[in-house]
This record gives C-alpha cells, structure tokens and sequence, in this order.
C-alpha cells in the first residue's frame, strides 16, 4: 500500500508569515490528493483537491501544488483562525491513506 | 444544505457488535459514493472503508477488513457500518464523508459530526 507522509508534524509560526507543509507519497498519485483543515473539536473540511484546486469558500491565501510523489499546502499570510491540524489524503485508489497530520499553531 | 448525521456510538465490550448509521439529507443520496473515516482520541485521522453509489462494490482499510461491514440502504437515505469482533483499538470517533466526483477525481468534500465508539471492558 501507498504510504503518505507530511512534514512537519507540528509548526510554530506568526501571523502574517508565509507557512509551507509538505506530503510526500511512497509512490506516484498523479493529482489524486487532497487537504484538509480540522480546527480543535471541529469536523475535517476540505481545503483543496486535485491538489491544487481550491474547494469553494476556501479563502484564496491557501494554495496547493505538486503531481506524483511530492505535494505541498501553502498559507500565503498565516492569520489566527488558521490554528488546526491539516491532513493530506490520496483519493487515486483504496486504501484512501491520510498523512499524519500537522498541527499549526501561532508563535 | 448538505447534512449528515451520524449515530450509534457508546461503550462495548471487546469482542462485541455495535453499528453505526449515517442519515444524510440536502443532495441525493444515491447518486454518490460514502466513506467511514475513524480518529482515535488525540491521533489523526484514518480512513476504514468506502462503499459505491449502489452498494455495488465495497473496499476496506486491512486493519478493519473481515471485521467491519459497509452498507447503505438507498430507499431511507442512510449509510450504515457494521463492527465486529471490536478491539480496543478501534475506540475512535467515527465519521461519514460524501464522496465527491469533479474533474479532479473522486474525494471526501462534505463530513458528518462523528459520533465516539469506546471498545472497553
């Protein structure tokens, strides 16, 4: 099975900075990942799929890129209601791995 | 507007049976896949099993494979999983999640609440 790995596990960062997480799948996934945001408490929402295709709703300050084994979420100025922990997901085939998660929080 | 909901969670004995339903409303129902996605207090989150548009076809996280049973009843707009020989290790708040088609595949886009299942003796 294919095996999807974020970097970094947890981040510290101040408001306004430019905050970067990484995902990396142990084999190619063409585009077939997807983010998501889960403030504390709160049900994952969707962030981006396709990786780089901003759902609906989505403030445009969050981005994604990559193809294949190595994928990026990008906030362009972190602001507080950004605390959360992100997932990535590959959705190509079953089974639907996440990431580990990483969990922002603001300096 | 997209709803969800999710019941049937509480506390069972390991080596127990619990199911859980998934009642959702504002989007037709048979038209889309549905996932069960399970998170362990404190830990991430992890995906269990996805089921088609018409029951036709079922696949299964292995940890959860032979034990866990995926099922929707298309005519009550209802998603069900069925768990088995419950281990403790499968305490987790359990969510259901529409699966979404677009040209950029086929993903979970709308989650419901989750309800907590506790395997403990």
């Amino acid at each position: 099975d294919i095996q999807m790995t974020q970097s970094p596990s947890s981040l510290s960062a101040s408001v306004g900075d430019r905050v970067t997480i990484a995902c990396r799948a142990s084999q190619g996934i063409s585009n077939y990942l997807a983010w998501y945001q889960q403030k504390p408490g709160k049900v994952p929402e969707l962030l981006i799929y396709g990786a780089s295709t901003l759902q609906s709703g989505v403030p445009s300050r969050f981005s994604g890129s990559g193809s294949g084994t190595h994928f990026t979420l990008t906030i362009s100025s972190l602001q507080p209601e950004d605390v959360a922990t992100y997932y990535c997901q590959k959705y190509d085939s079953a089974p639907h791995t996440f990431g580990q998660g990483t969990k922002l929080e603001i300096k | 507007q997209v709803q969800l909901v999710v019941s049937g969670g509480g506390v069972v004995q390991p080596g127990r049976s619990l199911s859980l339903s998934c009642a959702v409303s504002g989007f037709t129902f048979s038209s889309y896949g549905m996932h069960w996605v399970r998170q362990a207090p404190g830990k991430g989150l992890e995906w269990v099993a996805l089921i088609s548009y018409d029951g036709g076809s079922e696949d299964y996280a292995d940890y959860v494979k032979g034990r866990f049973t995926i099922s929707r009843d298309n005519s009550k707009d209802t998603l069900y999983l069925q768990m088995n020989s419950l281990r403790a290790e499968d305490t987790a708040v359990y969510y259901c999640a529409r699966r979404y088609c677009s040209g950029g595949g086929c993903y979970p886009d709308y989650w419901g609440q989750g309800t907590l299942v506790t395997v403990s003796s």
